[in-house]
């Protein structure tokens, strides 16, 4: 059973444009979130971290948490064609959480 | 900065043979993960460990076992190859306190014939 489910699996963005993406857990101990990004045949990187309610900003990347929901959003405003990604979200129970579980990903590709 | 560096890069073996990856950090980092990903898809936690000889299950580890001898060192063994099973295997230490932020070695893609 999925703890971590995002949404959606997979979105074409025009460049330019922004990308809106979505991840919950159906989990209610698990409640710290990552958002990771993973170029083709490369590693995840980690790209926003957000354990608080409310919104985090880092250049063109904003992500939000909403706790009582469980639910984290990512948005890229600006979108380039080397944002086209895997993009994974991550969590982990907030006290004393070693295990990371990880979503299905949903696939990023920013057209010219 | 530190580095996990993942052996082999490429494994293929037979169906029921026993196979063993490894990985290694220098970032002295105490937590250490094993994860499967399947066609670029998300990653599942097989095994992780918060200490040297520490051995945590994840959700996927049945037909794995895993070993933590030194802290920077976790070896993960498939104990009966599947036909025809294909995936990456990625290892991660993770950074204590601030982000805690996972970082992955560049991982292991094990095909079996």
């Amino acid at each position: 059973q999925q703890k971590v489910q995002q949404s959606p699996e997979s979105l074409i963005v025009p460049e330019g444009g922004m990308a809106s993406l979505n991840c919950t857990s159906s989990d209610r101990n698990v409640d710290y979130f990552w958002w990771y990004r993973q170029h083709s045949g490369k590693s995840p990187k980690m790209l926003m971290s957000i354990f608080s309610n409310g919104e985090k900003e880092e250049g063109r990347f904003t992500v939000h948490l909403n706790k009582a929901s469980l639910h984290t959003s990512l948005h890229i405003r600006d979108s380039q064609p080397s944002d086209s990604a895997l993009y994974l979200c991550a969590a982990s129970k907030s006290q004393g959480g070693r295990a990371l579980i990880f979503g299905t990903g949903t696939t990023v590709s920013v057209s010219p | 900065g530190g580095i996990i560096t993942q052996t082999p890069k490429f494994l293929i073996g037979q169906e029921g043979q026993k196979l063993t990856l490894k990985c290694q950090q220098n970032f002295n980092h105490d937590t250490m993960y094993w994860y499967r990903q399947d066609s670029g898809k998300g990653l599942r936690l097989i095994y992780y460990s918060i200490t040297e000889n520490d051995l945590q299950k994840g959700d996927l580890s049945e037909g794995y076992d895993a070993s933590r001898e030194k802290k920077s060192s976790f070896s993960l063994t498939v104990t009966s190859a599947q036909k025809n099973e294909m995936a990456v295997f990625l290892c991660a230490s993770r950074s204590p306190g601030g982000q805690n932020t996972l970082y992955f070695g560049a991982g292991t893609r094990l095909s079996v014939l």
